[in-house]
């Protein structure tokens, strides 16, 4: 069965960077596109970045572009979101999660992570 | 940027009732690139609907999807105890992705 693992969160301060793992495994990760999605405590769904299939394509949200970068080794089915210059507005539970289709599928997500929980604070 | 604005915040509503969310886009929603997702506490999002009204895999028939270019609507048919929960909206058809504010579905 499709499962996605995401790892790497934690307390940090502000500025400093982190970056954030999601294991896949149970398809083939290299057919599929994939993308990060936050969560603020209380707060709604904030998409983050995407990464097409092939890593030859990525977007990003306005709120983090410049600062974070999203990255992936299909050699080791892993994708991965690098956070530089952390603010404290950047605390939320971050998502990866997996289009329906494989290649260059538009659709919902259907497959999500447990998600990863990123406090910034001094 | 596309904004989804979902109404009402809240709807009270007994299990056995009809549920009816509404999703309004600031913009037309590219080819009906509109999904909607269910949330409950503590838990990843679940996809119920993609493409406006294709329901997603598992997902009983009871919840259904309608709409196009501006307006959107999902509608469970029959409340079951387990429906109760956080609802979104999500446009994917335009970068950025974007999702609706979220309409919180609770017990009367």
């Amino acid at each position: 069965q499709v499962q996605l693992v995401e790892s790497g969160g934690g307390v940090v301060q502000p500025g400093r960077s982190l970056r954030l793992s999601c294991a896949a495994s149970g398809f083939t990760f290299p057919s599929f596109a994939m993308h990060w999605v936050r969560q603020a405590p209380g707060k709604g769904l904030e998409w983050v970045t995407f990464i097409s299939y092939d890593g030859s394509d990525e977007s990003y949200a306005d709120s983090v572009k410049g600062r974070f970068t999203i990255s992936r080794d299909n050699s080791k089915n892993t994708l991965y979101l690098q956070m530089n210059s952390l603010r404290p507005e950047d605390t939320a539970v971050y998502y990866c999660a997996r289009v329906i289709g494989g290649y260059y599928d538009s659709s919902g997500f259907l497959y999500w992570g447990q998600g990863t929980l990123v406090t910034v604070s001094s | 940027e596309i904004v989804l604005t979902q109404s009402p915040g809240t709807l009270s509503l007994s299990p056995g009732e009809r549920a009816t969310l509404s999703c309004r886009a600031s913009q037309s929603v590219t080819s009906s690139y509109l999904a909607w997702y269910q949330q409950k506490p503590g838990q990843a999002p679940r996809l119920l609907i993609s493409g406006a009204s294709n329901r997603a895999t598992g997902i009983p028939d009871r919840f259904s999807g309608s709409g196009s270019g501006t307006d959107f609507t999902l509608t469970i048919s029959r409340l079951e105890p387990e429906d109760f929960a956080m609802y979104y909206c999500q446009q994917y058809g335009r970068s950025p992705i974007t999702f609706g504010q979220g309409t919180r579905l609770e017990i009367k």
